[in-house]
């Protein structure tokens, strides 16, 4: 079983719409976990860390689920800008796991 | 403020030629990675480098070496490249690791890197 596991998609998602989306992971002792965001043939960039009892950032809201294994991603009002490939990122140990990433795609 | 700079954004080789790939930060982190990205998988690390004078092996090492030549300069070497690394590679740097994994990530813009 992969470390980290996200569905590629692509998410099809209506401007305006909301879009959701998980990723799992198999290690237990998994210590931290973020959302990168990564644009076609760019650089991930950090789009938020994800805490315990949840966080938001404008139209993203994060959500650790412990006992499941798995973090989610919620895009409330999606915008033409939000189309961009999402990567679920696990540390423990000094190292980072990425998955594959979901790909969402907004359409006008 | 330029913040993760790797060169060159591409570059072409052929089976068994070796090259450098350049990375450098302008912001006084102490670690640095290198990772590799492919097509329908997630970003691999291949070496990185805690702080200023080590540096480790990641997940996919075999067929690379590092230099952390100083606190701001990274490089990846391939002694004799194969087609199996044909890749994307992208350096990143944090200001202190991620040993308790709360570090954010700065990354280069990647060298997309083919071996014929």
């Amino acid at each position: 079983r992969k470390e980290v596991e996200q569905d590629p998609g692509p998410f099809n998602v209506p401007e305006g719409a909301t879009v959701a989306f998980n990723c799992t992971y198999s290690n237990s002792a998994s210590q931290s976990f973020f959302w990168y965001r990564q644009d076609c043939r760019k650089e991930p960039k950090l789009l938020m860390s994800v805490y315990s009892s949840g966080n938001e950032d404008g139209r993203f809201t994060a959500q650790l689920n412990r006992a499941s294994q798995y973090i989610s991603l919620l895009i409330r009002d999606s915008k033409l800008s939000d189309s961009a490939t999402y990567l679920c990122v696990v540390g423990r140990n000094n190292r980072l796991a990425f998955g594959k990433g979901n790909q969402v795609v907004v359409i006008p | 403020n330029a913040g993760v700079t790797q060169t060159p954004k591409f570059q072409v080789l052929k089976t068994g030629q070796s090259m450098t790939l350049q990375c450098a930060q302008d912001m006084n982190h102490n670690s640095m990675y290198w990772y590799r990205q492919d097509p329908g998988m997630g970003l691999r690390l291949i070496y990185y480098s805690a702080s200023e004078g080590t540096t480790d092996k990641g997940e996919v090492p075999n067929g690379y070496n590092v230099s952390r030549l100083n606190k701001r300069e990274f490089s990846l070497r391939l002694e004799s490249a194969a087609p199996s690394q044909t890749s994307v590679y992208f350096c990143a740097s944090s200001e202190n690791g991620i040993r308790d994994g709360r570090e954010k990530l700065f990354f280069g813009s990647g060298t997309q890197l083919s071996v014929l």
